[in-house]
């Protein structure tokens, strides 16, 4: 079957860095998204990785191993406007977004 | 309106009624789709349409039902609704099939 699995919650302090990790086993991979979603609201969009390497995009950056069929994103200078659940989703070789459960981060001061 | 609205916000139905989940976009966006959120779950993809007139099985659709007569609007009906189909609702939309996914902000049903 396909799996998506992530940690289900992490906690940071507030101006630290913390990374979210993600780990796939899909049939294919034609790319992979993160998203960030707040309590209560819909989820945005963040970043989208198809090639090995790092993204970097201000505070956040994504990595991605197709090898090692893993990414994560890291988030520098941590607010806590951060505090939100992050979603991993995969897509398979069939094209269909599979997701992850999402890591629920929890910013202290 | 700008991006996705969807509609009601939250609804508490019985069972055995029928309820349809409305979903209007304003960026002429081809791709539109149903998500069902559990708690301790990934979104779950119920049904989705890739271009107006158009319309497919995710990967929980039963119990479930779609229609896409233009771009804009992308209504999910519930014929029958069940306590399982208790959850939040998310309505999404792509410029293409592929592309990334701009949500709307979610719609809460509790079916007793």
């Amino acid at each position: 079957g396909q799996n998506i699995d992530q940690p289900t919650e992490m906690t940071a302090t507030e101006g630290a860095i913390v990374q979210i990790n993600c780990t796939y086993q899909t049939s294919g991979f034609n790319g992979l998204f993160w998203y960030q979603q707040h309590a209560g609201e819909a989820p945005t969009f963040l970043s989208y990785n198809v090639l090995d390497g790092l993204e970097e995009k201000g505070r956040f950056s994504s990595f991605l191993s197709r090898s090692k069929g893993y990414s994560y994103l890291l988030l520098k200078e941590l607010q806590m406007k951060d505090s939100a659940s992050y979603l991993c989703a995969v897509r398979d070789s069939n094209y269909q977004l599979i997701w992850g459960a999402g890591t629920k981060l929890i910013i202290k001061p | 309106i700008a991006g996705i609205t969807q509609a009601p916000t939250s609804q508490i139905l019985a069972a055995g009624r029928r309820m349809t989940l409305r979903c209007t976009q304003d960026m002429r966006h081809n791709a539109m789709y149903w998500y069902r959120q559990d708690l301790g779950l990934g979104l779950r993809l119920i049904h989705y349409s890739n271009t107006a007139g158009t319309t497919g099985k995710g990967e929980v659709p039963d119990g479930y039902s779609v229609s896409r007569a233009n771009t804009d609007d992308f209504p999910l009906t519930l014929a029958s609704a069940v306590p399982s189909q208790t959850s939040v609702y998310f309505c999404a939309s792509s410029v293409g099939e592929n592309e990334k996914l701009f949500f709307g902000s979610g719609t809460q049903l509790s079916v007793l």
